[in-house]
């Protein structure tokens, strides 16, 4: 069964330094999510990307934040300048079509210290 | 932001028999629905997903159910196993592709 992939799985940065999470998103689809989840606490959404733009984000996804999708498989998040609020889960997700059931990623822990 | 909860943030059952876990959403255009399970150290996995012009749907061992008058969801499984103690979390989009998480409930199934 097709899966989205994540790596790496753990990240430990210090702060400002700048990391890039990597995600494949399962290879049909066509739309590109990053959702983060901070311990404890809800899963919460970044960003959506579709045909190269970004169609939606959160207050969240300041401009620190960044994302891209550099081939036809990957799917990246760029944090610049992280901040130690910025430790996380974070979940990269994919769909078919605008709006459809969205599958997730195992996830990166990225940890700020 | 738009506002998913959840009325219970633990729920034990015994194994075999039925859980039923409970979300309430807070805007009734929300159009689509879906309750994930996450397991520790996972990521969300898709049970069931329904949209708002049906009340019920049903998979291999769980329902969702909607009542849209009171804008509440459930999820019922039914027969619980062990594999299925986790988190699972209701989710709700109101148009767009954004989708609003709420903050779980931990299942525990105990053998």
């Amino acid at each position: 069964e097709p899966e989205v992939t994540q790596t790496p799985s753990h990240q430990v940065t210090q702060m400002g330094q700048e990391v890039i999470l990597r995600c494949v998103p399962i290879s049909n689809h066509l739309y590109f999510y990053w959702y983060r989840q901070i311990l404890g606490q809800k899963v919460e959404f970044l960003v959506s990307f579709y045909n190269n733009e970004i169609s939606e984000k959160s207050e969240i996804f300041d401009d620190r934040f960044s994302v891209e999708r550099p081939d036809g498989s990957n799917f990246t998040l760029k944090i610049r300048s992280t901040k130690l609020e910025d430790s996380a889960m974070y979940f990269c997700a994919s769909s078919a079509l605008a709006g459809e059931t969205q599958y997730f990623g195992p996830g990166t822990r990225l940890l700020v210290l | 932001g738009e506002s998913v909860g959840l009325h219970l943030p633990t729920l034990s059952v015994q194994e075999g028999d039925n859980s039923i876990i409970n979300c309430a959403y807070s805007n009734s255009a929300s159009d689509y629905f879906i309750w994930y399970k996450q397991e520790s150290g996972k990521g969300p996995q898709f049970i069931i997903d329904i949209r708002s012009n049906m009340d019920k749907r049903q998979g291999q061992r769980v329902t969702v159910l909607l009542n849209k008058t009171v804008k509440h969801l459930s999820l019922q499984i039914a027969a619980t196993q062990p594999g299925d103690s986790a988190v699972y979390f209701c989710a709700e989009k109101l148009g767009g592709n954004q989708f609003y998480f709420g903050t779980g409930t931990s299942l525990t199934v105990i053998p």
